[in-house]
C-alpha cells in the first residue's frame, strides 16, 4: 500500500541550479497535482494532469515545468531554482470529485 | 488566491473538549474537503462533503455546509492528544464556475492549528 510516493524527501539547491521532484502513485488514479506549501499558509496549485498525456497551469506554475510520464507518475522541473522557490512540495492524485491522496512532500531549500 | 479562510488561525483544548474549526470560502463548489496534516507530514483526507449535503459524520468528525453562507465547520468531538496537528478545508470549485471541468484541483485555506493537551 506504498499509495503516493515521492522522491527525494529533502533537497538543498543552490540558485540557478535545477532538479526534477519525482512522483509516483499505485492506486490508477487518472488526476496528479503538484502544490506547495509556504510557512503558514495552505496548499497552492502549480500544474496539474488531468489524465496521461495532458498536464495544464495551477495557481503558482512560473518557474516550473512538468511531465506526465505515464498513468503513474508526475514529475515537476526547476529549471533554474530562485530562493523564492524554497518550500514544501506535495505531489497529490485522486480520482475526479473524489478526495486527493498525498504524498510526504519534498523539502527544498534553495540557497 | 486561497479560497477558503479558516478560523480561528490556532485552536489550544484540553483532552476531551470539543474543537471546531470554520471554513469560509469565495465561489460556488462541487465539494469541500477537511484534511489534516500531522507536523511535517503530509495531509490526510478527512472527510468530503458535497454541495448538495449539509451535514456529514465520520466517527467523532462532524462536518457542516452552509452553501449560502458559504462556510463549512468542522466539529472534533471528545478531542483526543492524537489529533494535535494543522486542519485544511480544500475547495473543488463548480465546473460550470471552473470554465467547463475542475478535473479536482483544490484551492486550500491557510489552516486551523490544533493543540489538544492531555
Amino acid at each position: 500500500n506504498a499509495g503516493v510516493t515521492q522522491t527525494p524527501k529533502f533537497q538543498v539547491l543552490k540558485t540557478g541550479q535545477s532538479m526534477t521532484l519525482q512522483c509516483a502513485q499505485d492506486m490508477n488514479h487518472n488526476s496528479m497535482y503538484w502544490y506547495r506549501q509556504d510557512p503558514g499558509m495552505g496548499l497552492r496549485l502549480i500544474y496539474y494532469s488531468a489524465s496521461e498525456g495532458t498536464t495544464d497551469k495551477g495557481e503558482v506554475p512560473n518557474g516550473y515545468n512538468v511531465s506526465r510520464l505515464n498513468k503513474r507518475e508526475f514529475s515537476l522541473r526547476l529549471e533554474s531554482a530562485a530562493p523564492s522557490q524554497t518550500s514544501v512540495y506535495f505531489c497529490a492524485s485522486s480520482r475526479i470529485v473524489q478526495e486527493a491522496f498525498f504524498g510526504q512532500g519534498t523539502r527544498l531549500t534553495v540557497v | 488566491s486561497q479560497q477558503g479562510e479558516e478560523d480561528p488561525q490556532a485552536l489550544s483544548i484540553q483532552e476531551g473538549e470539543n474543537a471546531t474549526m470554520n471554513c469560509s470560502y469565495k465561489t460556488s463548489i462541487n465539494n469541500l474537503q477537511w484534511y489534516r496534516q500531522n507536523s511535517g507530514r503530509g495531509l490526510v483526507h478527512l472527510i468530503l462533503i458535497r454541495s448538495n449535503e449539509r451535514e456529514k459524520h465520520s466517527g467523532r468528525l462532524r462536518v457542516t455546509l452552509d452553501t449560502s453562507k458559504k462556510s463549512s465547520s468542522l466539529l472534533i468531538t471528545a478531542s483526543r492528544a492524537a489529533d494535535t496537528a494543522s486542519y485544511f478545508c480544500a475547495t473543488d470549485s463548480d465546473p460550470s464556475i471552473a470554465g467547463g471541468t475542475s478535473y479536482g484541483k483544490l484551492t486550500f485555506g491557510q489552516g486551523t492549528i490544533l493543540t489538544v493537551h492531555p
